[in-house]
């Protein structure tokens, strides 16, 4: 089993919709969960972390946390064409590394 | 969020030479950093954790006298190619793990795209 994975892309969705990503994780002690958003030819950048079970929204974002059922999520509300990207998943280890899911291409159509 | 650059964003080099790509921490202390990899269309691959003041620790299959990491400072880490291959041609990111806030966060820089002709 895969440490962190995503659900399967690519995700496209209109302009003005919701874009839903999942993502789900095996080690049940994972404290630190991370969104980051990957445009093509360019390094990740970090847009979400969430620590806490609940929501945490930040704009446009909101990031869902589950630990009873070592689920994380995204949701991009009023997406924009500017939104297409790959959003990666990612898990801090207890040795400082980061795990990361495969990521999910998300395409909005304008 | 936090900074982190990274020099040069571009090179071109010919086979055998070697190549430095510098990672600096703009505004905070990072103790640990850490050197990717990504080949078009693939994941991002860590290749090693540097930490600051102690050797760097190499991800399975890296060879470390191949890619040399040094981490001399809390705001610097370099990565140099040796005697680089087009096969080394890539596109390499560091990241840098911040701890001052109250969860470890990290951040990756805007990455070094290596063309070994």
């Amino acid at each position: 089993q895969k440490e962190v994975e995503q659900n399967s892309g690519p995700l496209s969705v209109p302009e003005g919709a919701i874009a839903s990503l999942n993502c789900t994780y095996s080690d049940r002690g994972s404290q630190s969960f991370f969104w980051y958003r990957q445009y093509s030819g360019k390094s990740p950048e970090l847009i979400m972390f969430i620590y806490s079970n609940g929501d945490k929204e930040d704009g446009r974002f909101t990031a869902q946390l589950n630990k009873a059922s070592q689920y994380v999520s995204l949701l991009i509300r009023d997406s924009q064409p500017s939104d297409s990207a790959t959003y990666l998943c990612a898990v801090i280890r207890d040795d400082y590394k980061l795990s990361f899911g495969a990521g999910t291409t998300v395409t909005v159509r304008a | 969020g936090a900074v982190v650059s990274q020099h040069p964003s571009r090179v071109i080099c010919k086979s055998g030479t070697s190549v430095k790509i510098e990672c600096r921490s703009l505004d905070f202390q990072a103790t640990t950093m850490f050197w990717y990899r990504q080949f078009p269309k693939q994941s991002l691959m860590l290749m090693a954790t540097s930490n600051e003041g102690s050797k760097a620790t190499y991800e399975q299959g890296v060879e470390k006298d191949k890619f040399l990491i040094n981490h001399a400072s809390l705001t610097l880490s370099t990565l140099t190619v040796t005697s680089a291959h087009p096969e080394d041609s890539s596109f390499y990111i560091c990241s840098a793990r911040d701890t001052g806030l109250a969860r470890d966060t990290q951040y990756f820089g805007p990455g070094t795209r290596l063309t070994v002709l």
